[in-house]
C-alpha cells in the first residue's frame, strides 16, 4: 500500500496570507490527524478528522481549521499567517483512530516558512 | 494534563547498545509508541507496546515498560550509524502526546 502523502512538501508564505495543506491517507484509513512540529514547542496535536467530521481538537487558535472529504483526504487551512506558524506540519492516518487502539502512520510533512 | 519527558541527547559508538528513556504522566493510554525521525523527514513508527505488557522485542529493538513508575525505554542493540536520528516516545488515547525527542548520535 502507498503511504501517507502530503502536498506540497515545501511552502513559503508571507505574514497575513493564508495557506492550505493537503493530506492523502493510506488507502482504507478513515482517520486523519494533523500535528505541528516546531523547535520550541515540539510536536503538538492540531485536530483529528474521521468520516468527514472533526472528532478531536487541540489547543490552537481558530485560524487553524481543517476538513475531510468523502475519500478521506484531508486539508488543513491556516488563515492570517504569523511568523510563529513556521513549522513542519505532519499528517497521520489510521483505520479508525487512536480511540480504536490503532497506530498512526505519518506522512513526510509539509514544511511551511512564513516570512 | 499529559506530559511526556525524554532526555535530549545520547551519543554512542557503533556496535554498542543504546537506551533511550521516557517518562509519562497519563496512565490511560492503551499503547505507548516509539517513533524515529531522520533529518528532513516525517515520523517513522518503530514499535509500540500494549500498556498491559512489560516488554516487547522486535529484532534489534527492545521496549521495556514500568507502569508503576510510568517509565518507558527503548533499547537498540548493535547500534549502527544509520540509527542516528531523533527518537520520540508518545502516548495517548484520542491524540498522541509526544516527548521532546532524544537525538541519538552514533559515531563510527
Amino acid at each position: 500500500k502507498a503511504g501517507v502523502t502530503q502536498t506540497p512538501r515545501y511552502l513559503i508564505k508571507t505574514r497575513g496570507q493564508q495557506v492550505t495543506l493537503s493530506c492523502s491517507p493510506i488507502s482504507g484509513h478513515r482517520s486523519v490527524s494533523w500535528y505541528q512540529q516546531t523547535p520550541g514547542q515540539g510536536l503538538q496535536f492540531l485536530f483529528e478528522y474521521f468520516s468527514e467530521t472533526q472528532r478531536n481538537k487541540g489547543n490552537f487558535p481558530g485560524r487553524f481549521s481543517g476538513r475531510q472529504f468523502s475519500n478521506s483526504r484531508s486539508e488543513m487551512n491556516v488563515s492570517t499567517l504569523e511568523l510563529g506558524d513556521s513549522a513542519l506540519y505532519l499528517c497521520a492516518s489510521s483505520p479508525g483512530g487512536l480511540a480504536q487502539q490503532e497506530t498512526q502512520y505519518f506522512g513526510p510533512g509539509t514544511r511551511l516558512l512564513v516570512l | 494534563g499529559e506530559d511526556v519527558e525524554q532526555s535530549l541527547f545520547l551519543s554512542v559508538r557503533e556496535g554498542d547498545s543504546s537506551v533511550i528513556n521516557c517518562t509519562y504522566t497519563d496512565s490511560s493510554s492503551t499503547y505507548l509508541y516509539w517513533y524515529k525521525q531522520e533529518p528532513g523527514a516525517g515520523l517513522q513508527l518503530l514499535t509500540y507496546i500494549f500498556s498491559n505488557m512489560d516488554m516487547k522485542q522486535d529484532q534489534r529493538l527492545t521496549v521495556l515498560l514500568n507502569k508503576k513508575d510510568k517509565h518507558l525505554s527503548l533499547r537498540i542493540a548493535d547500534t549502527q550509524t544509520g540509527d542516528s536520528a531523533i527518537y520520540f516516545c508518545a502516548e495517548g488515547f484520542q491524540k498522541l502526546v509526544f516527548g521532546t525527542g532524544t537525538r541519538l548520535l552514533v559515531s563510527p
